[in-house]
Parts: structure tokens; sequence; C-alpha cells
């Protein structure tokens, strides 16, 4: 299994619709979790940190499955300018390693 | 503006030649990492610095090379470009090592002819 996976998409969906995707890790212990949006042919940057209790910043929400070891990003209201590609970034640190691993990312379309 | 700045922001290097990509922050960040980035394989870790002094490696740091002389500069240097090594590169910050996100600097589109 690998240790960040996402699915690729692409979604492509109606603007107004709710979209959602998950993010697995492989690493029980993994303590830190964030989601990063990319736009095309431009760095990526930080959309959300995700924490335990599950948080929400307007119209998107970062929740945290520890249970099941995933992560899940949810975007109501979707607008044409959240066309991107979004990265889920897992971190773990213990028993003297150190790991930050990016999954490859999942391309939404909004289309009008 | 505080950020991270790169540069060259592209770049066409014939095979063989040596190339020093700069990485340059203002934040004080301690941490700093080079990635590449390229088509289906996502972004993957070349080396890390974790402060000013001590460097590390990541997953593909084969051919490259870094410094961190002071807490700002962490410049990444190909000794001797192949074509595989033709990629998006880009340098990011945080904080600490542990636990904070990653800030991104614009990126280096290098080609390797």
């Amino acid at each position: 299994r690998k240790e960040v996976e996402q699915d690729p998409g692409p979604f492509n969906v109606p603007e107004g619709a709710t979209v959602a995707f998950n993010c697995t890790y492989s690493n029980s212990a993994s303590q830190s979790f964030f989601w990063y949006r990319q736009d095309c042919r431009k760095e990526p940057k930080l959309l959300m940190s995700v924490y335990s209790s599950g948080n929400e910043d307007g119209r998107f929400t970062a929740q945290l499955n520890r249970a099941s070891q995933y992560i899940s990003l949810l975007i109501r209201d979707s607008k044409l300018s959240d066309s991107a590609t979004y990265l889920c970034v897992v971190i773990y640190s213990g028993a003297g390693s150190y790991q930050l691993t990016f999954g490859k990312g999942t391309k939404l379309s909004v289309i009008p | 503006i505080a950020g991270i700045t790169q540069a060259p922001t592209s770049q066409i290097l014939a095979a063989g030649r040596r190339m020093t990509l700069r990485c340059t922050q203002d934040m004080r960040h301690n941490a700093m990492y080079w990635y590449r980035q390229d088509l289906g394989l996502g972004l993957r870790l070349i080396h890390y610095s974790n402060t000013a002094g001590t460097t590390g490696k990541g997953e593909v740091p084969d051919g490259y090379s870094v410094s961190r002389a002071n807490t700002d500069d962490f410049p990444l240097t190909l000794a001797s470009a192949v074509p595989s090594q033709t990629s998006v590169y880009f340098c990011a910050s945080s904080p600490s090592f542990l636990f904070s996100p990653l800030h991104f600097g614009n990126g280096t589109r290098l080609t390797v002819t």
C-alpha cells in the first residue's frame, strides 16, 4: 500500500455542486495533516490544516478519520475558481524518524 | 513582501553542464526543502535542511547537492545535468522542521537537453 494515496480524478462538477476528496495514509502514527491547492504551472499553496475535531473555512471543510486512516476535503457551492489540483500532506515524526509525504493530487474542474 | 524567491524562473541547460538553482526566504524559517515535480509522480523531496548548517537527503537526492550557510539561502546544485533532471523544481520553507506547513516558491522550470 502506498504511503499516501489520492484519487487523481479528474472530478468534473457543475458550478454550485458539492464535491469531496479523500486522501488515505498508511502510517497510523501520522500526526499532522494539510490540504494544499495547486493551480496549473503554479506552486502549491496551503489551503487548510486538518484538525482532529474537523475544521471549516468558508465553503471548505476538512476532516480526519483516524480509525480508517484518511482525511477528507469537502467543497460546497463550487466556484469556477475552485478548479485546481488538491494535494494532501501527511506528516509523521517519531523514534528518530521524520516523514512528510505529499499525495499526487486530485484534479478538480468546475464547469459552468 | 515576505516570502520565498527562486531564480531563475526557467532555464534550458545542455547535458553535462553545472547549474545552481537559487532559493532565498525572508521569513526567518528554520527549515527549507527542495522538491521536484514531474507529471504522474507528484512532488518528490530532493534535499532538506532543518536548520542553518545542516542538510539531509530526501527521496531522490542523487545528482543534486545543497548547502545551508545561513538561514535565508538554500541553493540546489546539479553538478553535471542529465535529461532525466528535466523537471519543475520548487523550494519551500517552514517555521520548524516538524508539523508546520510548507510555504513554496514560484518554482524553476528546468529543461536539460
